[in-house]
């Protein structure tokens, strides 16, 4: 099982509501990371958090608002958003990340909230 | 930047008989190169990977070969199950990258046959 635990599983929202995703770890993992997924595709890297700090955001509306808490939580705030924003999110956490020294790489994903906005 | 071509798109094999999913990569800096297997309704699942300074790796029914020169990796699986149906992506990463940097590959559904 995987150990990056998403809530909702499932979310369905108009465009002018405001909602929430949330992703947590316990792995003691530093870098934590947003990614968009659409049917058929790989998943599109969105925020990446290191040290609880936002390193990267690859270009991402700013209806998408992402936050980290603490170490172990990531969120992703959602607002106004338009019909094809609808996809599956995925959260992931890896050891080290933002630059830091050794970056291992690995990526350990969660289970992704599925997103439809009508 | 880094560009990744994974092939076959879709990929058929007779449950038993092994599958053999290849992925070419653009940049030389590349060396970290993960396999992820992604099940209907589920989030991608590291399966195994690979830094440059080996050949090939092994893990039970899984191996992954790297091909730095030709920079070109490929993910085998032999004895294939019904279980192995799934998507699955390979990606890079540069030297330093990292998670940050991965590069997937637009995946390839492997489908077993009883």
């Amino acid at each position: 099982d995987t150990e990056v635990t998403q809530t909702p599983k499932h979310l369905v929202m108009g465009m002018t509501n405001k909602k929430s995703l949330k992703c947590e770890q316990h792995m003691g993992h530093r870098a934590m990371y947003w990614y968009k997924q659409k049917a058929k595709k790989p998943p599109e890297l969105m925020f990446v958090y290191s040290y609880e700090k936002l390193s990267i955001n690859e270009s991402v509306p700013s209806r998408f608002s992402p936050e980290c808490p603490n170490s172990s939580l990531l969120n992703l705030h959602l607002h106004a958003l338009q019909p094809e924003d609808s996809a599956l999110y995925l959260c992931a956490s890896s050891p080290q990340g933002g630059g830091a020294k050794p970056n291992t790489g690995e990526l350990f994903f969660g289970e992704g909230s599925r997103l439809t906005v009508l | 930047g880094e560009n990744v071509e994974q092939h076959p798109s879709t990929l058929s094999v007779q449950e038993g008989d092994s599958a053999v999913i290849k992925c070419t990569y653009s940049d030389s800096a590349s060396n970290y190169f993960p396999w992820y297997k992604q099940e209907l309704g589920k989030g991608p699942q590291l399966i195994i990977d690979i830094r440059s300074n080996v050949g090939e790796k092994k893990d039970q029914r899984i191996a992954v070969t790297l091909n730095k020169t030709a920079k070109h990796f490929s993910l085998h699986i032999t004895e294939t199950q019904p279980e192995d149906s799934a998507v699955y992506f390979c990606a890079a990463s540069r030297a330093g990258g990292g998670a940050d940097g991965l590069t997937f590959g637009k995946g390839t559904h492997l489908i077993i046959q009883p």
